[in-house]
């Protein structure tokens, strides 16, 4: 398997665009998360998905950030419009039930 | 609310030394212990899973060990590489599977 695959690398952005973010969880896992990492607040989890269902979106900062899930093999993140303080890498990992999580890449996003 | 905490946040020490990383936790209720490594600009990859009714789990050099009791648990690295410089941290799941972070270990290995 090619692990999970998100896309794009790297994104930037003038403030007040729409900003997409992709995930391709791994093939057979049923638990999809979204992270986001800043130097200052560290790692912080932002929503997770099981078998495709939104389970806690209590980290989602606010109503600018919103995800989807619309089957088993992709993700979203999208942050509608976009600011200065959501520079940041974001990360997708999957899991199979409750061991362990497989991170991809991430998403190193700049907001200008 | 869990919070995990790892110390040192950083530490560098000579090749070949063995060496021990610190995590813990102040709500001995969890479901699971990871821990992960990542490399500058990179992804975490996942390096041990503890489950919470094991005591320790191994792989290759590393060694992970859980003391749920104490709130604890530690990253035993044998014979130190130059290529093991990272920055590890460990991770608690609660009972819902999140995960909670500590902040991380930078650890530097001196060729």
């Amino acid at each position: 398997d090619a692990g999970v695959i998100q896309s794009p690398r790297h994104e930037v952005t003038e403030m007040g665009q729409e900003v997409t973010l992709r995930c391709k969880p791994i093939s057979g896992h049923d638990y999809l998360f979204w992270y986001r990492q800043t130097m200052m607040r560290g790692l912080e989890l932002l929503i997770y998905f099981n078998n495709n269902v939104p389970i806690d979106d209590s980290g989602m900062p606010e109503d600018r950030f919103s995800a989807k899930m619309p089957n088993a093999s992709f993700s979203t993140l999208k942050i509608q419009p976009s600011e200065p303080r959501d520079s940041a890498v974001y990360f997708c990992a999957s899991s199979f039930a409750t061991y362990e999580q497989y991170f991809g890449p991430g998403t190193r996003l700049t907001v200008t | 609310k869990q919070e995990v905490t790892q110390i040192p946040a950083a530490l560098s020490v000579p090749e070949g030394e063995n060496l021990v990383l610190n995590c813990s936790f102040t709500d001995s209720a969890i479901y699971n212990l990871q821990w992960f490594r990542q490399d500058p600009g990179k992804g975490l990859t996942s390096l041990l899973l503890i489950q919470s009714s094991q005591r320790e789990q191994t792989s290759g050099r590393l060694n992970a060990s859980l003391d749920k009791s104490s709130g604890r648990s530690t990253l035993y690295i044998a014979a130190s590489q130059p290529g093991d410089s990272a920055t590890y941290l460990c991770a608690v799941a609660d009972s819902n599977y999140q995960l909670i972070w500590g902040a991380g270990t930078k650890l530097i290995i001196k060729p």
